[in-house]
């Protein structure tokens, strides 16, 4: 079947310590995005991709960088700068900007 | 700037009973109009989209939508709720951006009662 595979599922970082979130489409999809969501707030958008090789800052990429090398990867590095990293990650991806977007299943961060 | 409203953070029905979860757009453009679910720990499951054409769109489990734009709205309506229907839904406006940039409402929580 085809779909978004993020991994893993759970992740615990130590304080100073980077940690990078896996995300893998097999749709063919051209377009990725990482999300943050926190209780009350919503989805909120980190980066995003429209083609191999190339990504664009969303509304708070502070503390977070992307790479996309490959057009099934879109991972996540949640560096040491971002303060308060705890929270559920989205990855999704679409065809194009005006279908809708394919999600992932999250990985939820939590800081030991 | 683009929003979306959903009134009420949480809805509480009982099993059967009409579910009715309010959304409110603000777009300059025309929107591209999604409703998505959440089950608890899981991605976002698409229900129903509206992009042009017909204004009653119906979507997965019984749930449609109906876009209103002299109301600037796209409730979201399921004839009787089923006990599997509790999760939280989220409006979200695609349109207006050059790179898909999604709007997303807050989320509204629905539970359903026995």
């Amino acid at each position: 079947d085809g779909g978004i595979t993020q991994s893993p599922k759970y992740l615990f970082r130590k304080e100073g310590q980077n940690v990078t979130l896996s995300c893998e489409q097999n749709l063919n999809h051209d377009a990725m995005y990482w999300y943050r969501q926190d209780p009350g707030q919503g989805l909120r958008l980190i980066y995003y991709s429209q083609i191999v090789n190339d990504f664009q800052k969303g509304d708070i990429a502070e503390g977070y960088s992307v790479s996309r090398e490959k057009k099934e990867s879109f991972p996540l590095t949640v560096t040491s700068a971002q303060k308060n990293p705890t929270a559920f990650y989205l990855c999704a991806s679409s065809a194009d900007i005006y279908q809708p977007q394919h999600f992932g299943d999250g990985t939820r961060l939590s800081i030991l | 700037a683009q929003s979306v409203t959903q009134l009420g953070s949480h809805v509480s029905v009982s099993e059967g009973a009409l579910v009715l979860l309010r959304c409110n757009y603000s777009s300059s453009v025309p929107p591209y109009l999604f409703w998505y679910v959440q089950y608890p720990n899981q991605g976002l499951q698409l229900l129903l989209k509206y992009t042009t054409g017909a204004t009653l769109v119906k979507g997965i489990n019984g749930f449609e939508a109906e876009f209103k734009k002299s109301e600037t709205s796209f409730h979201l309506t399921k004839p009787s709720a089923h006990m599997s229907d509790a999760a939280e839904y989220f409006c979200v406006d695609a349109g207006g951006t050059s790179y898909g940039k999604l709007t997303f409402g807050q989320g509204t929580i629905l539970t359903v009662h026995p």
